[in-house]
């Protein structure tokens, strides 16, 4: 069993559309939760991130943590046609260890 | 603020020869990260530097990869002798320090024939 799961996708949903993308994991000494968004031929880039359990909202986006169910979730509102990529969740055991564990990504396209 | 470069952005070679990647992180992040981007997978960490020092290098083929970071800046990833498995795109990222924020450059997608 991988330690983070993530559906692959494809995704499509129309311009507007509210996004819900999940992950689950399997070890609970996971303590920080990131969500990376890659374009295609392109690096990942940090979007946002999440300490332990709880909500946080970032312009359209909102990450939500639920530690009891190892559960993490990434919504976008009013999604755009720029937001197709690939979104990767991944996680980390502490703040200052640098090794990221990542999900496989979902892809996403939002079609005008 | 220059990103993290990565070169060469290409690469198609046969199995059982080498290769080399080269990548050099943004100005003052002293930890330097290589990935392997397999088509359809999530980045999997195959090992990281704390300015010219290993942190972690559990995930790194020692039988066939190796990595280096000279004067704790630029970093070159070797793989010798390649096997088709190998085939995938080669992540270079960088951070201020062991953290999870971090920088990727554009990667090194390497083809085994």
């Amino acid at each position: 069993q991988k330690e983070v799961e993530q559906d692959p996708g494809p995704l499509s949903v129309p311009e507007g559309a509210i996004v819900s993308l999940n992950c689950t994991y399997s070890n609970s000494a996971f303590q920080y939760f990131m969500w990376y968004r890659q374009y295609s031929r392109k690096g990942p880039e940090l979007l946002m991130y999440t300490y332990s359990s709880g909500n946080k909202e970032d312009g359209r986006f909102t990450a939500q943590v639920d530690k009891s169910s190892k559960y993490i979730s990434l919504f976008i509102r009013d999604s755009q046609p720029s937001d197709s990529a690939t979104y990767l969740c991944a996680m980390s055991r502490s703040s200052n260890t640098g090794k990221l564990i990542f999900g496989q990504g979902t892809t996403l396209q939002v079609k005008p | 603020e220059a990103g993290v470069a990565q070169s060469p952005r290409y690469k198609i070679i046969e199995k059982r020869q080498s290769v080399a990647f080269w990548c050099n992180p943004i100005s003052g992040h002293a930890t330097l990260y290589w990935y392997q981007q397999i088509l359809g997978q999530g980045p999997k960490l195959l090992i990281q530097f704390q300015n010219n020092g290993v942190v972690d290098d559990s995930q790194l083929p020692k039988d066939r990869f190796s990595a280096e970071r000279l004067k704790g800046v630029d970093s070159t990833l070797k793989i010798q002798p390649a096997k088709l498995e190998d085939s995938a795109v080669y992540l270079c990222a960088s951070s201020r320090d062991n953290s999870y924020e971090q920088y990727f450059g554009p990667g090194t997608r390497l083809t085994v024939t």
